[in-house]
């Protein structure tokens, strides 16, 4: 079975940094990108960026680029996704899904990560 | 950035049947990029619906279907039931190679 498991809940305050995980199993973590989606209280779905583990290619959405690293550890099947220095703006649900070539859309996903930024 | 563009809101009542446009551009939906629909439930993650314009993943109802056609995309309800409501979202890429979500429509049963 296909499984997409995420770190727990995480309260942090501005200036710190994170780092959160999605471990994948039931299936080649190296044969399938995984991405990073966010979603902010009561708003949409945006898209944050993609890794393919295999080989570590990485894609961001321009609003994201510089914002957020996103990694992977193929020897752990897990991905991360890390901000260096939180800001308020960043509270939100962050999700992590599997696509199985990259623009075939994301079959799998994992319970999601609440992470709350606040002083 | 690009943007695809939901009507924010349907609804309809049970058994009638529903559509939801997601309206791109020739940078993403037109440039050839497939369109993929997700269905979240409240406090729910998203859920894959729709891929690839128009095929459904093992398990979901033959009631949820999807077009393309240019740069727009369509999902539609048929034989809505008080099940389907939730938040529905349409997916493509753009000509860089980055992802785009649609802004998003809540499907209401009345």
């Amino acid at each position: 079975e296909v499984q997409l498991v995420q770190s727990g809940a995480e309260v942090k305050k501005p200036g710190e940094s994170l780092k959160i995980s999605c471990k994948g199993s039931g299936y080649s973590f190296t044969s399938y990108w995984i991405g990073w989606v966010r979603q902010m209280p009561g708003k949409g779905l945006e898209w944050m960026g993609i890794i393919y583990p295999g080989d570590s290619d990485t894609r961001y959405s321009p609003s994201f680029q510089g914002q957020v690293t996103i990694s992977a550890d193929k020897s752990i099947s897990t991905a991360y996704l890390q901000w260096s220095s939180l800001k308020a703006s960043d509270t939100a649900m962050y999700y992590c899904a599997r696509d199985p070539k990259l623009t075939t859309g994301f079959d799998y996903w994992g319970q999601g990560t609440l992470v709350t930024v606040s002083s | 950035q690009s943007v695809l563009t939901q009507p924010p809101s349907v609804s309809g009542a049970p058994g009638q049947r529903v559509t939801i446009s997601c309206t791109g551009s020739s940078s993403n939906i037109g440039a050839g990029y497939d369109v993929h629909w997700y269905q979240q439930l409240p406090g729910t993650a998203p859920k894959l619906l729709i891929y690839g314009n128009s095929n459904r993943p093992s398990g979901v109802p033959d009631r949820f279907s999807g077009s393309k056609s240019g740069t727009s995309a369509s999902l539609a309800i048929t034989g809505l039931q008080a099940e389907d409501e939730a938040d529905y979202y349409c997916q493509s890429y753009d000509s860089s190679l980055s992802g785009l979500f649609g802004t998003g429509t809540k499907v209401t049963v009345l």
